[in-house]
């Protein structure tokens, strides 16, 4: 168990829908990152935030947003939803943003639009 | 442009044999090279994390070396067992101070062991 949470673990809706993904941090962990994997692909860098500021962007569509609240957890939103949306995301937090850290990961919540 | 390219895709062996993977890229300016074992359908684990100066890092069965002169990284497997049957993924970091850094996430090698 890595410390990270995410919820739901499975999310199932139709396109066009909109979706709210949560993560909470490690205890003490300050970044929070999220990243997409479709099936049977490498993860895809989205959004980074380091104590409720964004720090870094990825490969994340308009469609898509993300936040840090005050308490550290995020939030992913996703709307407009399409077909291709369908894949795994994982939330990471590490101590603070830099490379010198270690990631660790939740357990991903699996998004299936129909 | 930034880039890590892992070989093979995909890799079956039968269990208790060794095996080796491997992981090149081109990220500059480097700072660190890490493997991660991910589970289908789970979120990856970090085996090894590598600076410039380390040429070899062990974590039990597992041995990871790095060259930055040839900028290429091997993870080894010794004695595999069926619970290696995973995808393992190389990340290199980069880029300028700590304001500035970017993670490249290879696409990992797929490693099927056979009873």
């Amino acid at each position: 168990d890595s410390g990270v949470t995410q919820t739901p673990k499975h999310l199932i809706t139709a396109t066009g829908q909109r979706v709210t993904l949560r993560c909470s941090p490690r205890s003490g962990d300050l970044s929070v990152y999220w990243y997409q994997q479709s099936l049977d692909q490498g993860l895809q860098f989205l959004i980074q935030y380091y104590n409720g500021e964004e720090r870094a962007k990825g490969n994340i569509l308009e469609r898509f947003s993300a936040q840090q609240f005050p308490d550290l957890h995020s939030e992913l939103n996703l709307s407009s939803l399409e077909l291709g949306d369908s894949a795994l995301y994982f939330c990471a937090s590490s101590v603070v943003p830099t490379e010198k850290y270690e990631q660790y990961f939740g357990p991903g919540t699996r998004l299936t639009v129909t | 442009k930034n880039q890590v390219e892992q070989s093979p895709q995909s890799l079956i062996i039968l269990e208790g044999k060794n095996c080796t993977l491997q992981c090149n890229y081109t990220v500059s300016p480097f700072s660190n090279l890490r493997w991660y074992k991910q589970d289908t359908g789970r979120g990856p684990v970090s085996l090894t994390i590598m600076t410039f100066s380390e040429n070899t890092k062990s974590n039990g069965r597992y041995t990871a070396t790095l060259d930055a002169d040839t900028k290429q990284s091997s993870l080894h497997i010794t004695a595999s067992q069926l619970s290696d049957s995973a995808s393992y993924i190389c990340v290199v970091s980069g880029g300028e101070g700590d304001s500035n850094y970017q993670l490249i996430w290879g696409a990992g090698t797929k490693l099927i062991i056979k009873p």
